[in-house]
């Protein structure tokens, strides 16, 4: 198993510009989110999923977008990027409520 | 409490040195309450899943106890080495929802 894999590794964008960071898992968990890594303020939670279909807002949502149309993707959208977006960006999954979690190996976005 | 704290912030111990952190997290609706570690540039890893109050879980020198009356965790670290220094996370899930919460960690540096 691949486990939680996430694309691209390194970004950079201009303000402005839209771009998607891709998450898949090949685990068949039920459970999806998305974090960023802030300094300081360890793991803070964007949006998140229970499910194929159904998607809810976390911590930070403002400025992304999810779907979750099938159970192994889970994309996080920038709609217009801004440079308060710059972090580190992680996936995760786990199988239920009470499942362990597993992350991806993240991506590193900076906005100029 | 409304939130997951975590204190303290950071701790250096010498090699050999057992320590222990906290956790505290609303204990209002309380569901399970994770542990993860993080290394530098790596991703975190789950430690422990803990559901019912008065919960003890060990994996080798590390364990942790639950109080979900009050709204406590305990991580315990006996005999730390260098490898034990990262980051230790504590999440929350609350009520029967998707969300998966973190404190903002406690940093470990153990000198040799």
């Amino acid at each position: 198993n691949a486990g939680v894999t996430q694309t691209p590794k390194f970004q950079v964008l201009k303000t402005g510009q839209s771009m998607t960071l891709q998450c898949a898992q090949d685990m068949n968990h039920e459970y999806m989110s998305w974090y960023r890594q802030d300094p300081g303020m360890g793991l803070r939670l964007i949006h998140y999923s229970v499910g194929a279909g159904i998607t809810d807002q976390g911590e930070v949502p403002n400025g992304y977008n999810v779907s979750r149309s099938t159970t192994e993707d889970f994309p996080l959208r920038l709609l217009s990027a801004a440079p308060s977006q710059t972090s580190v960006y992680f996936c995760a999954s786990r199988a239920g409520q009470v499942g362990e979690q597993y992350f991806g190996p993240g991506t590193r976005l900076t906005v100029t | 409490i409304l939130n997951v704290e975590q204190s303290p912030q950071s701790l250096h111990v010498q090699e050999g040195d057992s320590t222990n952190f906290t956790c505290s997290f609303p204990s209002s609706n309380f569901y399970a309450l994770h542990w993860y570690r993080w290394e530098t540039a790596k991703s975190p890893e789950a430690l422990f899943v803990m559901t019912l109050n008065g919960d003890e879980k060990k994996k080798g020198r590390i364990s942790a106890t639950l109080n979900t009356k009050e709204g406590y965790s305990y991580l315990y670290i006996k005999g730390s080495q260098p490898e034990d220094s990262a980051t230790y996370l504590c999440a929350q899930t609350s009520g029967n929802t998707g969300k998966l919460i973190f404190g903002q960690g406690t940093t470990l540096q153990v000198k040799p």
